[in-house]
């Protein structure tokens, strides 16, 4: 069966080292999407792609980016951890041009 | 940009009830989910409903999107409906935007 997968599960890290959230979609969806969710804020867009080489700043897009080099992976990366980055962060994928949406299960991320 | 409203915010229910829960959105939207995150954080889409109705068991959802609301309908509920329900809209290509969420506990 296609899936979304999200790795680590859980990371701990320390302020100012850069940590990567891994997301691969065996679904061939072209849109990809990370979230966070946080506690009174829901859940907020952080990155989007559209395509191989397409990628996009969403609502709270600061300190973290993304690159689309396949259309199965869309790592998520913090440049410089910070405390506010303490969050769960979900991946999700679409089918073009706003299918069905299906999140993975979740990276717990606490930033120490 | 487009807000999003869900109603009521939280919901406690016995086992066996029936249940309604309200997404209101603020403009027009060409797509429209609801999702369910259970107790162990994983979010399963429910329905993509942009208009229409429809029916998954026990769950059905309504969206009438001339008067920008949806429904979720949830019969003779179960412990495991228990979780956070959200709904999202994407308004023409916006991207999806969540509404707050419904959190439902369903005792035994």
């Amino acid at each position: 069966d296609a899936e979304i997968t999200q790795s680590p599960r859980h990371k701990i890290t320390e302020t100012g080292r850069q940590v990567t959230l891994a997301c691969h979609q065996t679904w061939n969806h072209n849109n990809m999407f990370w979230y966070r969710q946080d506690l009174g804020h829901g859940l907020r867009l952080i990155h989007y792609s559209y395509g191989v080489q397409d990628t996009n700043k969403g609502e709270v897009s600061d300190g973290y980016s993304v690159s689309r080099s396949n259309t199965e992976d869309l790592p998520l990366t913090l440049e410089s951890a910070a405390s506010s980055q303490t969050s769960v962060y979900f991946c999700a994928s679409s089918e073009y041009p706003q299918g069905k949406l299906f999140f993975g299960s979740g990276t717990q991320l606490s930033v120490l | 940009g487009i807000q999003v409203e869900q109603s009521p915010p939280d919901l406690i229910l016995q086992e066996g009830a029936n249940s309604t829960l309200r997404c209101n959105f603020s403009d027009s939207v060409n797509n429209l989910q609801w999702f369910h995150q259970n107790p162990w954080g994983q979010l399963i889409n429910l329905f993509y409903i942009p208009s229409g109705t429809k029916q998954n068991g026990r769950l059905s959802a309504t969206t009438v999107a001339t008067e920008r609301y949806s429904l979720l309908y949830i019969s003779s509920s179960q412990t495991t409906d228990s979780g956070v329900y959200f709904c999202a809209v994407d308004n023409y290509g916006q991207n999806f935007v969540f509404g707050p969420g419904t959190r439902l506990s369903v005792l035994p």
